[in-house]
């Protein structure tokens, strides 16, 4: 059963440090999207990445978070230093990028507290 | 730019009520539109969708019907039960997997 993976599943950090979330996309997937979702601000689109190529990153804080996808297995979302306000759960998309179909595959969310 | 205006939550029904959840995109163009449900401690999983006016999506007794000439998509289920409770999100997309997402609507199903 194909499923995006994502690590860690919870994370519990000191304002500061770097935090690093790992996605795995579904098998031949070429889309990935990084989503953080707030109960003040819902679902935000932070990244976004087709055949490995990052195409938005608009939504992401420039400054302190950065996003790569060093191969087709695997995609990253680092935080340095992390903040209070960066506490979220981050989620993990993968999309067949074919017409319009749309559909995305979450992964399960990596939850993030910043002390 | 494209938007989705979905009715804020949350939304408290009985077990077997009738589920209405509203909404309205704006888009250029003919996107495609979608409903997401997101359970308790989970991601997002798409629930249906219809790529072209007047089509109709369904699954799970859930039902939404693309409406172009109000820029409707509106979420129908018939009878609800408790194990409906989660958020529902609306969304569309006209290029490739590039989704645009409505706030979310949290829905509560009591016994």
């Amino acid at each position: 059963d194909a499923r995006v993976t994502q690590t860690p599943r919870d994370k519990v950090t000191e304002m500061g440090q770097e935090v690093t979330m790992r996605c795995q996309p579904i098998l031949g997937h070429n889309t990935v999207f990084w989503y953080r979702q707030t109960m003040k601000q819902g679902l935000e689109l932070l990244a976004y990445f087709r055949n490995r190529a990052p195409l938005d990153d608009s939504g992401m804080p420039k400054d302190r978070f950065s996003a790569e996808m060093p191969d087709a297995t695997l995609a990253t979302l680092k935080i340095q230093p992390s903040e209070p306000r960066d506490s979220a759960v981050y989620f993990c998309a993968s999309g067949s990028g074919q017409g319009d179909s749309g559909e995305l595959f979450f992964g399960e969310g990596s939850r993030l507290t910043v002390l | 730019g494209d938007s989705v205006t979905q009715m804020e939550g949350p939304v408290t029904l009985s077990e077997e009520a009738f589920l209405t959840i509203n909404c309205t995109y704006t888009a250029t163009g003919y996107p495609s539109l979608f409903w997401y449900v997101q359970y308790p401690g989970e991601g997002l999983q798409l629930l249906l969708k219809a790529t072209k006016a007047d089509d109709k999506g369904s699954n799970k007794g859930f039902e939404a019907t693309y409406r172009k000439e109000t820029t409707s998509f509106h979420l129908e289920k018939g009878s609800v039960q408790v194990s409906d409770s989660a958020v529902y999100f609306c969304a569309l997309s006209k290029a490739g997997n590039m989704l645009t997402f409505g706030g979310g609507t949290r829905l509560m199903v009591k016994p």
